[in-house]
């Protein structure tokens, strides 16, 4: 079973501030996503990495970037955050096999729930 | 473009009773359909993984069937309990594209 962390775990801050969300995982798996969910609403993929130095834009725009320069460390940004970023955000990782389409299960962290003010 | 709906929203049954949640897609031409519970607050943690190949996964209480030409997925929770109360999710994956349903919330009366 994969271990995930992400921290921190709740963050309330103002409009305009600089946050990174923390994401690490201790399986060596290759494929890290970051997801945003609103209450009571489905997952929506706002990025995804195959590894060290990949970084691709998922199916919803953000206005986070992220980073993956070590393969157990998938950091989101968001460079002056507003209201409409308050959210929960989910980091997941699997191990991907090019060409093994498929096979990947996605494992999960505890989630960050951001509330910008 | 690929869309999940899973049916019910939400439910509630006596403990020890047996269940079925639904999830439907779209586009049938998917790499896998993977079932995830989620606790309130919390990450996701997957219980199933069904590869487009094959027809069902078992695990425990939990049995997922697979009909991709129809675009559906049935998961089977047997004997319930109050500790399977959480929101089920499906989700389904083709090209790095993975796309999630809302959820079913479940409650398990005791």
């Amino acid at each position: 079973e994969a271990d995930i962390y992400q921290t921190p775990r709740y963050l309330v801050i103002g409009t305009g501030k600089k946050i990174t969300l923390e994401c690490s995982q201790t399986m060596g798996h290759d494929k890290m996503y970051w997801y945003q969910q609103d209450p009571g609403m489905e997952l929506h993929l706002i990025h995804y990495s195959y590894g060290v130095n990949s970084t691709e834009k998922g199916d919803l725009s953000s206005e986070s970037t992220v980073s993956r320069i070590r393969t157990e460390h998938f950091p989101l940004t968001l460079e002056s955050a507003r209201p409409s970023h308050t959210s929960q955000y989910l980091c997941a990782s699997s191990e991907w096999k090019q060409g093994a389409f498929g096979t990947d299960t996605q494992y999960f962290g505890p989630g960050t729930r951001l509330t910008v003010l | 473009k690929q869309e999940v709906t899973q049916i019910p929203a939400a439910l509630s049954v006596p403990e020890g009773e047996n269940l079925v949640l639904n999830c439907s897609f779209t586009d049938s031409a998917i790499y896998n359909l993977q079932w995830f519970r989620q606790d309130p607050g919390k990450g996701l943690t997957s219980l199933l993984l069904i590869q487009s190949s094959q027809r069902e996964q078992t695990s425990g209480r939990l049995n997922a069937s697979l009909d991709k030409s129809s675009g559906r997925s049935t998961l089977y929770i047997a004997a319930s309990q109050p500790g399977d109360s959480a929101t089920y999710l499906c989700a389904v994956n083709r090209d790095d594209k993975i796309i999630f349903g809302k959820g079913t919330r479940l409650h398990i009366l005791p």
